[in-house]
């Protein structure tokens, strides 16, 4: 059973519009949660991360939202720009090991 | 500073051959991890190192081996190749401390 579901295997926005990618977990245990960008034929990217005692992250124009109780975060990119097409990991980590449990992956395409 | 690099890029092997798979970090990075990507899979761990001299079982372990020869090498071994692991495979490493993962660039492996 996954424990991390990105329930959206692609998504397609404009050029400055906002995109906005989900995450939900099944585990309470996990205690930080990342955001991984991968461009076809490299390897992934670190993007942005949460501590789960935080429920809001920024950096740029990026944002991550954590709802803790809803077991949901979320990744807002704005204004989006056709550089940031790419596939979208979030991954999971509890314990002090820094093994990530990872969604399956959103395909965002941003359109000229 | 090349990051994590990973050799090779893409191998093409029988069933029943072995080989393997090579990562170098040049980060003073503790911990290194080896993850395979299949489509529509995520990413899964296969093996991981916390730190020079230990390796621990990941997710999918079955059919590899590893070796953390040094600081700055974690090398995945494929002792009898089966079609099923066809993949992608990435290597990563993290600073103890630190909290994300550094890729490397993948090896496409394909097994006929």
């Amino acid at each position: 059973d996954q424990q991390v579901k990105q329930n959206s295997p692609s998504l397609s926005v404009q050029e400055g519009r906002i995109s906005i990618l989900n995450c939900d977990y099944t585990n309470s245990m996990f205690d930080y949660f990342l955001w991984y960008k991968k461009y076809p034929a490299e390897g992934p990217t670190f993007l942005i991360s949460i501590s789960s005692i935080k429920d809001k992250n920024e950096d740029g124009r990026f944002t991550v939202f954590l709802n803790k109780s809803a077991k949901h975060l979320s990744l807002h990119i704005v204004p989006s720009q056709p550089g940031d097409s790419a596939v979208y990991f979030c991954a999971a980590e509890a314990g002090n090991n820094r093994k990530l449990i990872w969604g399956l992956g959103t395909s965002l395409a941003v359109n000229p | 500073n090349a990051g994590v690099t990973q050799t090779p890029k893409f191998q093409v092997l029988k069933t029943g051959q072995s080989m393997t798979l090579q990562c170098a970090q040049d980060m003073n990075h503790n911990s290194m991890y080896w993850y395979r990507q299949d489509p529509g899979m995520g990413l899964r761990l296969i093996y991981y190192s916390a730190s020079e001299g230990t390796t621990d079982k990941g997710e999918v372990p079955n059919g590899y081996n590893v070796s953390r020869l040094n600081k700055r090498e974690f090398s995945l071994r494929l002792e009898s190749a089966a079609p099923s692991q066809t993949s992608v495979y990435f290597c990563a490493s993290i600073l103890r401390g630190g909290l994300t993962q550094y890729f490397g660039p993948g090896t496409r492996l394909t097994v006929l």
